[in-house]
């Protein structure tokens, strides 16, 4: 089946670090990656909607200049969360479909990461 | 905007139990997710439905539109089914449950 690797698992790094966050689909070309982020013992809210070639549309109250998403390849999507605080500090997973609206495809998710911001 | 409600919120049960997790949603959809997300946060696309019902192994979805509302059943409980069970609908980007947090005991 359709396999998304994301990297790293786990993050540690002190405040004012920037962090980045990979996205791959190993075995099938993802024109649509989602960026989710995730507060313990809460449901998955989306941060924003990376397509392939184009800029990434961001939900309200995500800043862009915060957590930039490039998505340069069919396979590849980053998130860089940059000049993190503690607040930064969440699970962060993204998830991968071959095309169309995400909730009409199978969606395929990476196993995430935990950010911690000391 | 859509909500959607799961329940329960926890769930502990003997293993070999019979398992309904439930997942209600206020506004149309064309596709529900069932989700599996283990201990260490990862994901597992479990279902997408959009009518019926679907098995996979000891897995059952079923979807009831008209009502809004969908049941993921478990056969033969087993403690590697200890995971969160969420829901997800479209339209447009997907909206999550909760989760329900499931405990099977040997």
């Amino acid at each position: 089946g359709a396999v998304v690797s994301q990297h790293p698992s786990r993050v540690i790094c002190k405040s004012g670090t920037s962090v980045k966050i990979e996205c791959r689909s190993l075995d099938f070309q993802a024109t649509t990656m989602f960026w989710y982020r995730q507060f313990p013992k809460q449901s998955l809210m989306l941060m924003a909607t990376s397509n392939e070639g184009s800029k990434a549309t961001y939900e309200q109250g995500v800043e862009k200049d915060k957590f930039l998403i490039n998505h340069a390849s069919l396979t590849l999507s980053t998130l860089t969360v940059t000049s993190a605080h503690p607040e930064d500090s969440s699970f962060y997973i993204c998830s991968a479909s071959v095309q169309g609206a995400p909730g009409n495809q199978p969606q395929h998710f990476g196993d995430g990461t935990r950010l911690s911001i000391l | 905007k859509n909500e959607v409600e799961q329940s329960p919120q926890n769930l502990t049960a003997q293993e070999g139990e019979f398992i309904t997790i439930n997942c209600s949603y206020s506004v149309g959809i064309s596709a529900l997710h069932w989700l599996q997300q283990h201990p260490g946060g990862g994901i597992v696309s479990l279902f997408m439905l959009s009518s019926g019902k679907k098995k996979h192994g000891r897995l059952i979805a079923t979807i009831n539109i008209q009502e809004k509302h969908s049941s993921l059943h478990i056969t033969a409980s087993h403690p590697r089914d200890s995971a969160v069970y969420i829901c997800a609908v479209n339209p447009t980007q997907l909206t999550f449950g909760t989760g329900t947090r499931l405990t099977i005991i040997p």
